[in-house]
């Protein structure tokens, strides 16, 4: 299995909302990603996760808030967001033993911030 | 610091003209890099990369890309364009914390 799995496909949610997405691989994957990528541009790196552990977070605003309840499973928790949030948000895996290995993307979530 | 540059934000080439695609790269160390291709509405999928053994790499859907040191390029190449293969493609480096540092993309147009 070389899929990463994202839920929901796509989201409306408004500015006082609680809404939380959802990504999962089975490769025992134990580095995993979230990337925010606006139209017509690059994914923008938000949190890196390495042995379920949070090892980066590129000053993302805490209304974004990252969590691994295990090596297979990341969540990305919402709230109180604008409407420049408003992206496609991706999810990534990939190993941590192999130097060089690609990431693994999902198919990602659609946020509309209303 | 890793970084890649692509030229050219967007390229048109015929339905079975030569795809080439730039990219260049900045590493103070030996470079991992990736070529990925992104449809609409969907996520990023790999088409090749380059992890210090051939300098040569093949792809998926007939492409390839050659590391050329002297030139700090990983261009990406196909020989002949095929309507499926318009989308958005950007070239990556990785970063010396399991990061991708992505280019800027490159929107590829076939015309029939």
């Amino acid at each position: 299995d070389t899929e990463v799995t994202q839920t929901p496909k796509h989201l409306v949610m408004g500015m006082t909302n609680k809404k939380s997405l959802k990504c999962e691989q089975h490769m025992g994957h134990r580095a995993m990603y979230w990337y925010k990528q606006k139209a017509k541009k690059p994914p923008e790196l938000m949190f890196v996760y390495s042995y379920e552990k949070l090892s980066i977070n590129e000053s993302v605003p805490s209304r974004f808030s990252p969590e691994c309840p295990n090596s297979s499973l990341l969540n990305l928790h919402l709230h109180a967001l604008q409407p420049e949030d408003s992206a496609l948000y991706l999810c990534a895996s990939s190993s941590l033993v192999v130097s060089g290995i690609e990431q693994f993307f999902g198919p990602g979530t659609r946020l509309t911030v209303l | 610091a890793q970084s890649v540059t692509q030229l050219g934000s967007h390229v048109s080439v015929s339905e079975g003209a030569l795809v080439l695609l730039r990219c260049n790269y900045s590493s103070s160390v030996p470079p991992y890099l990736f070529w990925y291709v992104q449809y609409p509405n969907q996520g990023l999928q790999l088409l090749l990369k380059y992890t210090s053994a051939a300098t040569l790499v093949k792809g998926i859907n007939g492409f390839e890309a050659e590391f050329k040191k002297s030139e700090t390029s990983f261009h990406l190449t196909k020989p002949s364009a095929h309507m499926s293969d318009a989308a958005e493609y950007f070239c990556a480096v990785r970063g010396g914390a399991n990061n991708l540092f992505f280019g800027t993309g490159t929107r590829l147009t076939v015309i029939p």
